[in-house]
């Protein structure tokens, strides 16, 4: 089967950056998606990593090391409306995503 | 451009009564598509997916089902709702060639009472 551990809360102050962790077990692995869901909203499609190493899409980055099983989603000159749950997701071959549990970002004024 | 319907938006409905929810996709072809399901505060639980017409997996055994009619259109249902059904349900689709890509729908709330 598939897990996938991600803090449940992160906090952060408007401006900084902030750094969300995601770990995995898979029994196959082809690579890990990033997605962001506002309270009340679907989820939309941040970013896929399905190679090792840093990709980067405006503010935000994400990173993959299959190695260590581990990837993160770096989110840099934080604004109000980053405030939302960001979910990893393992593609772990040909059938459909795993999702992580989410982590819940509240950025601060 | 590819735009996902899902309606309704919020349902309530009491326990024993049935449920069809639906989903339909414009704007592309043979795409891939998914029902998920979401308690509050919680991650995304896969119940469905569907890689053609006809074509139906099913993740999580439980007393939902789902049918794909026609190419776009992907349907939820239930002949009995439990309390246990209540959540966010929310339908997505992909190309088939980056699944890891989905786009998902504006979600159906369901109450069940």
């Amino acid at each position: 089967g598939q897990s996938l551990e991600q803090p449940s809360e992160v906090t952060a102050v408007e401006g900084a950056i902030v750094q969300i962790n995601c770990t995995y077990q898979t029994s196959g692995f082809y690579g890990l998606s990033w997605y962001q869901q506002h309270d009340g909203g679907a989820p939309t499609f941040l970013s896929y990593n399905a190679l090792d190493g840093l990709e980067e899409t405006g503010r935000f980055s994400s990173f993959l090391s299959r190695s260590d099983s581990y990837g993160y989603l770096l989110l840099q000159e934080l604004q109000m409306k980053d405030s939302a749950s960001y979910f990893c997701a393992v593609k772990p071959g040909r059938r459909a995503l795993t999702f992580g549990s989410g982590t819940r970002l509240q950025v601060q004024p | 451009s590819q735009t996902i319907h899902q309606w309704p938006a919020t349902l309530v409905q009491p326990v024993g009564s049935p449920l069809s929810l639906e989903c339909t996709v414009e704007g592309t072809s043979n795409p891939n598509l998914y029902w998920y399901r979401q308690a509050a505060g919680r991650g995304l639980q896969l119940l469905f997916y569907s890689v053609g017409i006809g074509q139906i997996s099913s993740e999580v055994p439980q007393n939902l089902s789902a049918s794909r009619p026609q190419d776009r259109q992907f349907i939820l249902s239930s002949k009995k709702l439990l309390l246990s059904d209540s959540g966010f349900y929310l339908c997505a689709w992909s190309v088939a060639l980056a699944l890891y890509e989905q786009y998902f729908g504006p979600g159906t709330r369901l109450t069940v009472t």
